[in-house]
């Protein structure tokens, strides 16, 4: 069964402090692994995306790595800022060859940062 | 530019009437996407339309689900007979062309579904 499993379910740490969540996924075949940013009551929005070939990428202060040998990925937030609390999505593209290869999102690590 | 953009943002429905959620995707795009996010999950997958044609409903929970896109740009999912477990957040999202690979996919605010 496709799944995508992440931890922590929640997390709180101070302003200023990084953090890593966690993300492992049975998806297979794979083509790409997502992480989204979702603020309450909005729509999920990509931070990264990475295929099989990369193992890391970074945008700003969100750097995520990838293992596809051992079907993990994490992303790290370094200098934690308040705007940083979010629900934090891995999301795993399942690949189909040449059709709409199906998405499988995690249920989130629920990151509070407080000053 | 605009972005997705979904209404209503809320509606509450009786258990057993009819409603019908819009999504409005970012102008050009060709695919489009529904989602359903129970309370405290992940979005999960219900259809795909790419232009005018649902390429896939195997998430469509049950025949009470419809969505269609009859001109290839607005998209109206419809529920019919509402029970309580479709209470949810039904999310949008576009796509410029089809989604396999790095075709990033673009959220809508979703709408929050309540049926009492």
């Amino acid at each position: 069964k496709n799944q995508v499993e992440q931890s922590p379910q929640s997390l709180i740490i101070l302003e200023g402090k990084n953090c890593t969540l966690q993300c492992n996924y049975t998806v297979s075949p794979f083509s790409n692994l997502r992480w989204y940013k979702q603020d309450t009551g909005r729509g999920p929005v990509s931070l990264t995306i990475m295929t099989f070939s990369e193992n890391t990428k970074s945008n700003g202060r969100y750097t995520a790595t990838l293992d596809a040998d051992t079907k993990q990925s994490s992303l790290h937030i370094t200098a934690s800022q308040l705007s940083d609390s979010a629900s934090y999505i891995c999301v795993v593209s399942h690949d189909r060859g040449s059709t709409l290869g199906r998405l499988y999102f995690g249920r989130g690590t629920q990151l509070t940062v407080w000053p | 530019g605009a972005g997705v953009s979904q209404s209503p943002r809320y509606k509450v429905a009786k258990r057993g009437q009819d409603v019908a959620l819009r999504c409005d995707p970012i102008s050009g795009h060709v695919s489009l996407f529904w989602y359903q996010q129970a309370l405290g999950q992940g979005p999960e997958f219900l259809t795909y339309f790419q232009n005018e044609a649902q390429l896939d409903k195997s998430g469509l929970p049950s025949d009470r689900f419809f969505a269609e896109r009859p001109e290839g740009s607005v998209s109206t999912l419809k529920i019919q007979r509402t029970q309580q477990e479709d209470s949810a957040v039904y999310l949008c999202a576009s796509s410029l062309r089809d989604n396999r690979r790095r075709i990033e996919q673009f959220f809508g605010p979703g709408t929050r579904l309540t049926v009492l």
